[in-house]
């Protein structure tokens, strides 16, 4: 009965580098979203998948991020040339299908905090 | 633009007396709002939502009323108990918009004294 997980829980690197965020929904979802916390801030977000295919990347802040689902179940958020204003907690959420009324709840993993030196 | 917002960053109650959390939001297409609670260190986890075809939804403590008019909710927790000291965000959805996709405000810290 396992929630959303994410790892790693902290990921350290250096300014310029390249660095993978794992998600791993809860079995069966097949909505899954990728969502980034500031500090002092709320959740923003950032790509939306439906399967394996980005229905909404509306929400990545340029072409250094970039984020697949291949086999409409585990996500990695990808990130280039990292920067020091992309320190952040980036959070993945999944629900059971998407966009339906009565509201599908998303349920979030506890984050990956990034720190970029 | 910040669609939504929540002007308080902090909030201090005593046990057993009322908390009011106060939402307002910009966006008219918004039709659904939820609010989550945020503990350190885990993932915000969701309490309680209403649509905007009503104006109150009550779940245990937990009351939210929606004012469309003046496009604010809030969230009324009462009894208040320490172990409600959390962060607490307002979160709107459209359901035109692709995956009803949140837009969260910036949170606002809980704390209820014993």
């Amino acid at each position: 009965g396992a929630g959303v997980s994410q790892t790693p829980s902290n990921k350290v690197t250096e300014k310029g580098k390249y660095v993978e965020l794992r998600c791993d929904p809860i079995s069966g979802h097949t909505a899954l979203y990728w969502y980034r916390q500031s500090l002092g801030q709320g959740p923003e977000f950032l790509i939306y998948f439906q399967g394996t295919g980005a229905a909404d990347d509306s929400g990545l802040p340029n072409d250094r991020f970039f984020a697949v689902r291949p086999e409409g179940s585990v996500s990695t958020l990808k990130i280039q040339r990292t920067e020091r204003g992309d320190s952040a907690v980036y959070l993945c959420a999944s629900s059971l299908r998407q966009g339906a009324h009565p509201y599908n709840e998303q349920f979030f993993g506890p984050g990956t905090r990034l720190t970029v030196l | 633009d910040q669609q939504v917002k929540q002007n308080s960053p902090s909030l201090s109650v005593q046990e057993g007396r009322i908390s009011i959390l106060n939402c307002d939001y910009t966006n008219s297409m918004f039709d659904y709002f939820l609010w989550y609670k945020k503990y350190p260190a885990e993932g915000p986890t969701f309490l309680i939502s209403i649509s905007s075809i009503k104006d109150k939804n009550e779940d245990g403590r937990f009351t939210v009323f929606l004012n469309k008019s003046a496009k604010h909710l809030s969230l009324h927790i009462v009894p208040s108990q320490p172990g409600d000291s959390a962060v607490y965000f307002c979160a709107a959805s459209a359901k035109e918009t692709s995956g009803s996709r949140l837009t969260f405000g910036e949170g606002t810290q809980l704390t209820v004294n014993p």
